[in-house]
């Protein structure tokens, strides 16, 4: 493919709303990293994924916050009962093996806007 | 804990001029120190790491373990250099978890 790819790119939702953010990575692409990203701030890691397994899990903010890749390629971020501070750009990033040494490719990000 | 931090939000030279853009680090070992470039309406995109030891798009960073520093340099600042730019280090991990700086909105005036 083009590369990593994000959806949707915009979302607004209410206060306490469930929301699912995809991403589907580059094909063949072991790691999968989430990154949330607040108006004005850098990135911040949420989690990483190596295939289906989900080994770091330690930026997730709250319970509300859960991630999943069944099957190692596309992956999803969910939120629940979403909060006004949740606002933010949430980015998915992938890379061909599990090495700290690959460069990560980032998508284009999915704009998440709590009312 | 690991940290980065970039003490300009913004930085404005004209074209031509040289450029550097400041990045410090804390981390108790040894960290991969990395570069990120955002241009307009792009997506965040690798631009350089100090393992490689090698000048993209005539930017050169050195790792400074003394000072904890990896300061992005140019001698000749272009237009299309304008962007945020990223400062980031992976440590503590196999996997390479990015901690990012806040980042620096570098604008090139002509």
């Amino acid at each position: 493919g083009a590369g990593v790819s994000q959806s949707p790119r915009y979302k607004v939702a209410k206060r306490g709303q469930d929301v699912a953010l995809r991403c589907d990575p580059i094909s063949g692409h072991v790691s999968l990293f989430w990154y949330q990203q607040a108006l004005g701030q850098g990135p911040e890691f949420l989690t990483y994924f190596q295939n289906e397994a989900q080994l770091d899990k330690s930026g997730l903010p709250s319970d509300r916050f859960f991630a999943e890749r069944p099957e190692g390629s596309v992956s999803t971020l969910k939120i629940q009962r979403t909060q006004q501070e949740d606002s933010a750009v949430y980015l998915c990033a992938s890379s061909l093996s599990s090495s700290s040494y690959n460069e990560q490719f980032f998508g284009p990000g999915t704009r998440l806007t709590v009312l | 804990a690991q940290r980065v931090t970039q003490p300009e939000k913004l930085l404005s030279v004209f074209k031509g001029a040289p450029v550097e853009l400041k990045c410090n680090y804390s981390y108790s070992g040894s960290p991969e120190l990395f570069w990120y470039v955002q241009y307009s309406r792009q997506r965040l995109q690798l631009l350089l790491r100090h393992i490689s030891r090698e000048s993209i798009k005539g930017f050169t960073a050195d790792l400074n373990k003394g000072e904890t520093s990896f300061h992005l340099k140019k001698p000749f600042a272009q237009e299309e250099d304008s962007a945020m730019y990223y400062c980031a280090l992976t440590g503590g991990t196999s996997y390479g978890k990015l901690t990012f700086g806040q980042g620096t909105i570098l604008t090139v005036h002509p």
